[in-house]
């Protein structure tokens, strides 16, 4: 199947930090989503994108869809320690085979620096 | 309150046996979907719905089941035939926008 490149695979971070992670495709997108997951929990809906050139804000969270429609970029602010988890970034494609399903990143680990 | 529920949070299985996951959702969702969840694998998906008595097979489907009698409802049966079952198991409803709701998932093990 369709692949995305997320990046970084993990990272950890100091409060008061920001952070910045990103997700990249060979094939255009038509819609690109981050999702945030708890330890044993089901991911949850941080930011729905739909247009290319769209900047998203949700309280500390800024997301892009990309120009290009490519990629698409998640920025948070301000780190705090409730912020660890996985980030999965998702696309949704018509091409390739993937019925409009959407095709998810293997995700960023955000953990607290020691 | 409308959402997605998975049950049980934690399964254990014997080996050779069948087991089924329960995925129901009240959000009128049309659409549902299953994925495994390994560590470091990301997502994949297994099977999914677009709509009711109708099914695809998605990325991993060998080894698995699934149907699909009742909108709200898509369990997954975990077959004998699927040799590494151990791992979580998320179930996701959504509409035409893909904008997916996920359950709380289950925890599956082999003893």
């Amino acid at each position: 199947g369709q692949q995305l490149n997320q990046s970084p695979q993990s990272m950890f971070i100091q409060e008061g930090e920001d952070v910045s992670m990103n997700c990249t495709s060979s094939s255009i997108f038509n819609t690109w989503l981050w999702y945030k997951q708890d330890p044993g929990e089901g991911p949850v809906l941080l930011i729905a994108l739909y247009k290319a050139g769209e900047l998203t804000s949700n309280g500390r969270l800024t997301a892009q869809f990309g120009i290009t429609r490519k990629d698409s970029f998640l920025n948070i602010s301000a780190s705090i320690p409730s912020d660890v988890g996985i980030y999965f970034c998702a696309g949704q494609t018509n091409y390739g085979g993937s019925q409009g399903n959407l095709i998810f990143g293997k995700g960023t680990k955000l953990s607290v620096k020691p | 309150d409308g959402g997605i529920t998975q049950s049980p949070k934690y399964l254990f299985r014997k080996e050779g046996q069948n087991v089924t996951l329960s995925c129901e959702q009240n959000l009128n969702h049309d659409a549902m979907y299953w994925y495994r969840q390994d560590p470091g694998q990301g997502l994949r998906l297994i099977y999914y719905s677009q709509i009711v008595n109708d099914f695809q097979k998605g990325d991993i489907a060998e080894g698995y089941s699934v149907s699909r009698e009742k909108k709200e409802s898509f369990p997954l049966t975990v077959t004998s035939a699927q040799k590494n079952p151990t791992a979580f198991y998320l179930c996701a409803s959504s509409t035409s926008d893909r904008r997916y709701t996920f359950g709380s998932g289950t925890r599956l093990t082999v003893v």
